[in-house]
């Protein structure tokens, strides 16, 4: 595997499941990012580790948990879920955090019922 | 006003066109500027990157930077039915945890044969 991998690709869930989403890069990158795309929206950032320390949490509701185990694997796991959170959930990663040039996973498409 | 501005389209232009796609924004400390190009399922891959203003080319593609008009265009020449897909602009500061880039919402492109 090269690059950035997410699994799952697609996810249905329901509001009262709990479910992860990972994301593990293959490019010896020290940063990860979690960001929420949302249809005719701006790439919303939720989540940055660095060097496995998370470095920023935009405000994200606490119904979305970052896990960072080490640098090359990142989750995101989510619990009651709402149906306004449906969108893609798309992982990232670069050199380290001052590094502009972000890598992107083909994302998680997930569906909240 | 948002911090960068991006016409989401769609833009249809017949093959062999050129193509003009552009964004605006109003932080002056952004420095770095990115290009990421988004096919249809897929995660965001970076294009093209500058810094500050002036211009970059790579192929049929050219990125433009005017740090005084706070705009920046994407140039793709001899336009080809491959290119069509989501073009997301981001840019970045120089500390401070803005490295992080902030990305307009994207422009479609859809180039007809």
């Amino acid at each position: 595997e090269t690059g950035v991998t997410q699994t799952p690709r697609h996810l249905v869930m329901g509001m009262t499941n709990k479910k992860s989403l990972k994301c593990e890069q293959h490019l010896g990158h020290n940063a990860m990012y979690w960001y929420k795309q949302s249809a005719k929206k701006p790439l919303e950032l939720m989540f940055v580790y660095n060097f496995k320390e998370q470095t920023e949490n935009n405000s994200v509701p606490s119904r979305f948990s970052p896990e960072c185990p080490n640098s090359s694997h990142l989750f995101l796991h989510l619990h009651t879920l709402q149906p306004e959170d449906s969108a893609l959930y798309l992982c990232a990663s670069s050199q380290d955090e001052r590094d502009n040039e972000q890598f992107f996973g083909p994302g998680t498409r997930l569906t909240v019922l | 006003q948002k911090e960068v501005e991006q016409d989401p389209g769609p833009l249809s232009v017949p093959e062999g066109a050129i193509v003009s796609l552009n964004c605006t924004y109003s932080n002056s400390a952004f420095q770095y500027f990115m290009w990421y190009r988004q096919y249809s399922r897929k995660g965001p891959e970076l294009l093209m990157y500058t810094y500050s203003s002036g211009n970059k080319e790579d192929g049929r593609f050219t990125a433009q930077v005017d740090k005084s008009s706070k705009y920046i265009s994407l140039f793709i020449r001899d336009s080809q039915p491959s290119d069509s897909a989501t073009y997301l602009c981001a840019m970045s500061g120089p500390g401070g945890g803005s490295y992080i880039p902030t990305f307009g919402r994207g422009t479609s492109l859809i180039v007809h044969p």
